[in-house]
Order: structure tokens, then sequence, then C-alpha cells
């Protein structure tokens, strides 16, 4: 079974820009979570995907957001990007509420 | 606040020793909490899990100890290779009923002299 897909996994981009990542979940997975990781802050919760809505929300700005297509398929939005915005964006999925999360291996973002 | 901690930042062991990892928890609601490893340029990968219905629970070289008395978790790792050198990371599903939300403690890294 494949698995946590990640695209692009490199981003180079400017401040005020904005930015689309893609996660495409292991099959079966209905769930899709984001966190961003940084060396300061580490592994933070950005967001949870199940069917399409949003489930789980943390402590970010509303320039972070999401969404989750039929296929399970997600994708995570950051507009008016900040140099603080650079980290690594990963992905999470899982069957369901309380089950294994297993990680992509990520979207490294730098913001220039 | 309420958080997921950890006591050591770094843990540098010989290579065939026992090597252990602490975590301190302070929500007493929390009820499972899993063990991940990231290596260098990687996405954390999933060790072991447990939830609070258990004390222990064991994998293949892993060990993973839940005192929900003092709110510790601990990862013990048998007969440490160098393959295990990476950041290991605790976690706490804190999401609702309905979901997931993991939150990370700091993270402890690992090093494993030949």
């Amino acid at each position: 079974k494949a698995g946590v897909t990640q695209t692009p996994r490199y981003l180079i981009k400017t401040r005020g820009q904005q930015v689309t990542l893609s996660c495409s979940p292991i099959s079966g997975h209905r769930s899709v979570s984001w966190y961003q990781q940084t060396p300061g802050q580490g592994l933070q919760f950005l967001f949870e995907y199940f069917s399409e809505t949003q489930r789980n929300k943390g402590n970010f700005p509303g320039r972070f957001s999401g969404r989750q297509f039929s296929n399970s398929r997600s994708e995570m939005n950051v507009s008016t990007l900040e140099l603080g915005d650079s980290a690594l964006y990963l992905c999470a999925t899982s069957s369901g509420a309380g089950d294994t999360q297993y990680f992509g291996p990520g979207t490294r973002l730098t913001v220039l | 606040g309420e958080s997921v901690g950890l006591h050591l930042p770094t843990l540098s062991v010989q290579e065939g020793d026992n090597s252990i990892i602490n975590c301190a928890y302070s929500n007493s609601a929390s009820d499972y909490f899993i063990w991940y490893k990231q290596e260098s340029g990687k996405g954390p990968q999933f060790i072991i899990d447990i939830r609070s219905n258990m004390d222990k629970r064991q994998g293949q070289r892993v060990t993973v100890l839940l005192n929900k008395t003092v709110k510790h978790l601990s990862l013990q790792i048998a007969a440490t290779q160098p393959g295990d050198s990476a950041v290991y990371f605790c976690a706490e599903n804190r999401g609702n009923n309905a979901g997931n939300m993991l939150t990370f403690g700091g993270g402890t890294r690992l090093m494993v002299k030949p």
C-alpha cells in the first residue's frame, strides 16, 4: 500500500505571495491532518479534515486554510506569506478518529 | 497550560545498550499516546502507541510504559542500533470525540555511538 504523498517537496516563495500544498492519503484513509514544524515551535497542529469537513482546528491565523476533496485528497493554502511561515509542512492521515496517524515526507516551504 | 513535554533534549547511548526516552503530560484526561521517530529530512514515523487502559505495550525492540499516577510516558529501545539515531517525539491525541489532533512534545535526539 502506498504511503502518504505530499507535493511539492520544496517551495520557495516571497513575502506576500500565497502557496498551495497538496496531500494524498493512504488508500482508504479519510482523515487528513496538517502540521507545521519549525525549530522554534516544534510540531504544531493546523487542522484536520474528514469527509470534506474540517473537524478540528489549531491556533493559526485565518491566512492558513485547507480543504478536502471527495477522494480524500487535501490541500492547504497559506495566503499573504510571512517570513515566519517558513517551515516543514506535514500531513498525516488515518482511517478514522483515534486511529494511528501516518505522516508524509513533508513540504519544505521557504519564504524570502 | 496543559502540555506534552520531554525531560531530555539529547540522549547519547552506546550501540547495543538500551535506551529510555521520557515524556511527561499534564492533561489527566489524556487517553491516547503515540511515539514517533523522525530522521533528518523525513516525516515522523509511527513507532508504537498506547491507550490509557494499558500500562505497557511491546513492539519489536520497543516498549512503551504509561504511568497514569505521575502522568509519565516512556519509550524503551532494546539493543540500540545506529539506525535508531533520530529525534523521538511523544504525542497525545487531543482531538474531540470525533477527530484527531496530535499535540507533540519538544522531541529528544537519540545519538547512538558505535
